[in-house]
């Protein structure tokens, strides 16, 4: 199994300001996904991030709000710039499965944002 | 547009029952799905993984079965530690993209 750690593990941000939240993972992986969790909601896609190589946004996600980095396979971080109050959510980091795994994804625990 | 919906949304069992819920998936392209539990402050853990229609999984209390357009999952004998809201998720891309469905919170009681 993998394991996945996050910081911060939550936060208070003013709006207008940015975080970047990092997210380590304990072994190699090509691909790491960004989701994000409103309260009580299901989970969102915002995007795929491989090392060497631009990250892939899903519809309604754009570069500019949700910069992410991946310079090596073990770890990567999400900026939410610009923030509003609409950004409070919950972002979660998760890997690709691991070989033999049967497709099962794992997560990080979850940083949680609240923007005032 | 790809989704997911989950029926009920809410399931209060007593201790002991049978928690049954479901599914049902609208997407574009099917590559399999998955089955997530995730407690309060915590990222989904992975439950089974199901692949296709008539497919079925049994681990420990957990059975599911996948459907056509949908997948069920069967809690036999739920204890309190059972009590969290699950998901599934539904790969439309086949490299590793998942629609989430809004869950179904379980929460049982002693």
């Amino acid at each position: 199994s993998a394991v996945i750690s996050q910081k911060p593990s939550r936060d208070i941000c003013q709006r207008g300001t940015s975080l970047t939240i990092q997210c380590q993972v304990d072994s190699q992986v090509t691909m790491m996904f960004w989701y994000r969790q409103q309260p009580g909601q299901s989970l969102t896609l915002i995007a795929t991030a491989n090392q060497g190589s631009e990250a892939t946004y899903e519809s309604g996600f754009v570069i500019d709000k949700f910069p992410i980095s991946r310079p090596n396979l073990t770890f990567s971080t999400l900026t939410v710039s610009n923030m509003s109050p609409e950004d409070s959510s919950i972002y979660l980091c998760s890997v690709e499965p691991l070989a033999g795994s049967s497709y099962e994804q794992y997560f990080g625990p979850g940083t949680r944002l609240t923007v005032t | 547009e790809n989704q997911v919906e989950h029926s009920p949304h809410f399931l209060g069992p007593q201790q002991g029952d049978v928690a049954s819920m479901s599914c049902t998936y609208s997407v574009s392209r099917f590559n399999n799905l998955q089955w997530y539990r995730q407690n309060t402050g915590m990222g989904p853990k992975h439950l089974l993984s199901m692949y296709s229609a008539g497919y079925e999984k049994q681990k420990g209390r957990l059975n599911a079965t996948l459907l056509k357009n949908g997948s069920s999952l069967y809690i036999t004998a739920v204890q309190p530690e059972d009590s969290a809201t699950y998901f599934c998720a539904v790969d439309f891309s086949g490299t590793y993209k998942y629609i989430f469905g809004t869950g179904t919170r379980l929460k049982v009681l002693a």
